[in-house]
């Protein structure tokens, strides 16, 4: 039972560089979550998914891309990285049960550093 | 908008000294709210999650409790692997999003 699988963990970028940060989920959840975590400053929502096809602006959406061709994939993509990106990005998946938003599941983790 | 405040930011204990982290909540009515342990290098991990005032659920040496504007998370003679931070976060009744605070990182010493 993997729950949520990102990779990689740790990377290095160059300003200006892209890439793409990988996100599956095995539990058939139909929410899917990008979130950034900067030192002291909690999570901050990058942008979500309701389902396949479906995606959506969070809090902090600026320099970055998603899609989401099925339910168990949600790639965050960087486009010419910048020093502020620098953070640590969690992917997590959930169900709504009785209208609770249930099952938050998070992943461990990427480490990027943007030099 | 929503609003999640947890206190103190940092809060250093004794192993077997007793004490209390703080969320205070701002929400367009409460659908549930929700604690999560997060270690170092680690993604965030659900604990509890309350849905009413005057709830309250216990695991191990940790127990929540819920009032309408804040929830506490009572730790009972800590021991060193309770080191860690603990995140808070909450559901409004119209919506599914989840808004989480800032955390409070929980250090115990032998």
């Amino acid at each position: 039972n993997a729950g949520v699988t990102q990779t990689p963990k740790f990377r290095i970028l160059k300003i200006g560089q892209s890439m793409t940060l990988q996100c599956t989920q095995d539990m058939n959840h139909n929410y899917m979550y990008w979130y950034r975590q900067d030192p002291g400053m909690g999570l901050k929502l990058i942008y979500y998914s309701v389902g396949a096809g479906i995606t959506d602006k969070g809090e902090v959406p600026n320099g970055y891309n998603v899609s989401r061709s099925t339910t168990e994939d949600f790639p965050l993509r960087l486009e010419l990285a910048a020093p502020s990106q620098t953070s640590v990005y969690f992917c997590a998946s959930s169900s709504l049960k009785n209208q609770v938003n249930y099952g938050y599941t998070f992943g461990s983790g990427t480490r990027l550093t943007v030099v | 908008e929503d609003q999640v405040t947890q206190s103190p930011e940092a809060l250093r204990l004794q192993e077997g000294e007793s004490s209390s982290l703080n969320c205070s909540y701002t929400v367009s009515g409460l659908r549930g709210l929700f604690w999560y342990r997060q270690d170092p290098g680690k993604g965030p991990e659900f604990l509890f999650t309350l849905y009413s005032a005057g709830e309250e659920k216990e695991k191990e040496r940790l127990k929540a409790t819920l009032t309408k504007k804040e929830s506490f998370l009572h730790i009972t003679a800590p021991k060193p692997e309770d080191s860690a931070t603990y995140l808070c976060a909450v559901q409004p009744r119209e919506g599914y999003m989840l808004t989480f605070g800032g955390g409070t990182r929980l250090m115990v010493k032998p």
